[in-house]
């Protein structure tokens, strides 16, 4: 079964830290660009970053430049999402989805159950 | 930066046809995805590249896409179909998301 568990998510302060984990399993992750997109309580879907195949080209929102920092590891099926700084709008929930095709961007037809990050003093 | 434009909401009657817009410049030179999402749970992909059907996914839902408006067209609603749909392009390595619509089935 093709799938992707987030892990990571919780309660932080302002300013502070957090490590997002996704687990794929399924597919051939080394085979696809991968993405975390976020959704703030009771808003619309947001795009946050993306990643390709190799790790050689990453791209993110203009609201997360340099704060964020999305990576992968393909010998374990892993892609993660470093942030810092973070600040209350960064409270959401974060999934990670992936490109339906293959090394190419694409649609995202497989989506994780997502995790929570609450950024609050 | 690129923007799609989605209606907050649509209403539909029970076993009649939704239609969804998503409008953006030139849309019809991209390809457009859609999404559906339930309270609670992760986006469900229902079309892809403006008018492909994912595996599982109904027959009643179609896509279409031509100049500055794509469209979502679900086919003899069902209750089960009230959820929020978003609409989505690649601009350059870029994601656009549009604003989502809440359909709800009367």
């Amino acid at each position: 079964e093709v799938q992707l568990v987030e892990s990571g998510g919780g309660l932080v302060q302002p300013g502070g830290s957090l490590r997002l984990s996704c687990a794929a399993s399924g597919f051939t992750f080394s085979s696809y660009w991968m993405s975390w997109v976020r959704q703030a309580p009771g808003k619309g879907l947001e795009w946050v970053a993306n990643i390709k195949q190799d790790g050689s080209e990453k791209y993110y929102v203009d609201s997360v430049k340099g704060r964020f920092t999305i990576s992968r590891d393909n010998a374990k099926n892993s892609l993660y999402l470093q942030m810092n700084s973070l600040r209350a709008e960064d409270t959401a929930v974060y999934y990670c989805a992936k490109s339906i095709a293959v090394a190419t961007n694409d649609a995202f037809d497989i989506w994780g159950q997502g995790t929570m990050v609450t950024v609050s003093s | 930066s690129y923007e799609l434009t989605q209606p907050l909401s649509v209403s539909v009657a029970l076993g009649q046809t939704a239609r969804i817009t998503c409008g953006g410049n030139n849309i019809g030179s991209k390809n457009v995805h859609w999404y559906q999402q339930k309270p609670g749970q992760a986006p469900v992909l229902v079309i892809y590249r403006d008018s492909n059907r994912p595996s599982g996914i109904p027959e009643r839902f179609s896509g279409s896409n031509s100049g500055n408006t794509a469209t979502l067209t679900i086919s003899r609603a069902q209750a089960g179909d009230e959820a929020d749909y978003y609409c989505q392009v690649w601009d350059s390595s870029i994601v656009v998301f549009g604003g989502g619509t809440k359909l709800t089935v009367l």
